[in-house]
């Protein structure tokens, strides 16, 4: 089974702070990489995803950096704001080789006033 | 918006009893999936279905079946509950081929299994 190892497991950052979440994959076929977001009682929902062809994507104050030589990838939170308390995953897939979404572990990151 | 609805929020169930978990979606989408939630473990794959009538194991399919005899409704059926199937489990949509991996997930089922 294809692996994404995530870290941390769980993360403490105070408000306005940058919150970093890593993530690194094996399989060099995959060529998508979502982010999804968990609140309580909710499903995750993508949050915002990269494709190798770019080594950074940003929507307001979540980023996606990617490194495809060393097959890591890592969700950068800035201004980080209580509302952003949340479980987040990490993902990985490939379109063309037929994977499905294989995810990490999973961070609870929890922003303190 | 994408609607993934899933029937029970919560159930307890008792060792071997048939279990089913119901979806339902709301957009048309032609993929749908199952993943079950447990800590430290993340999400991993029961079964998915592309097509009415159609599925293929995930990574996990031991224990577990599926139906889906309509393109809006993709169900989990667990045929003797177990402890160890104890979880939360998620159902996910997706849109065609192009798009199957932008999922959409419902709030989940946390089952127990007494």
């Amino acid at each position: 089974q294809q692996q994404v190892k995530q870290s941390p497991q769980s993360l403490i950052v105070q408000k306005g702070g940058i919150s970093i979440i890593n993530c690194a994959y094996e399989n060099t076929a995959f060529d998508y990489f979502p982010w999804y977001q968990q609140f309580p009682g909710k499903g995750p929902a993508l949050l915002i995803a990269i494709r190798p062809d770019v080594s950074e994507k940003k929507e307001g104050r979540f980023t996606i950096s990617f490194n495809k030589s060393a097959k890591q990838f890592s969700l950068h939170i800035m201004d980080s704001q209580p509302g952003d308390s949340a479980t987040y995953f990490c993902a990985a897939s490939s379109d063309f080789g037929n994977e499905k979404l294989t995810f990490g572990t999973g961070t609870r990151l929890t922003i303190i006033p | 918006d994408v609607k993934v609805t899933q029937s029970s929020r919560y159930l307890v169930k008792r060792t071997g009893e048939k279990v089913f978990l119901e979806c339902v979606q709301d957009m048309d989408h032609e993929n749908m999936f199952w993943y079950r939630q447990d800590p430290g473990l993340g999400l991993r794959l029961i079964y998915f279905s592309y097509d009415v009538k159609m599925k293929e194991k995930g990574d996990i399919p031991e224990g577990y079946s599926v139906s889906r005899e309509k393109k809006e409704r993709f169900s989990l059926i667990l045929e003797s509950a177990s402890t160890n199937q104890t979880s939360m489990y998620l159902c996910a949509s997706s849109r065609g081929l192009a798009e199957i991996n932008i999922q959409y997930f419902g709030a989940g089922t946390r089952l127990s299994v007494l």
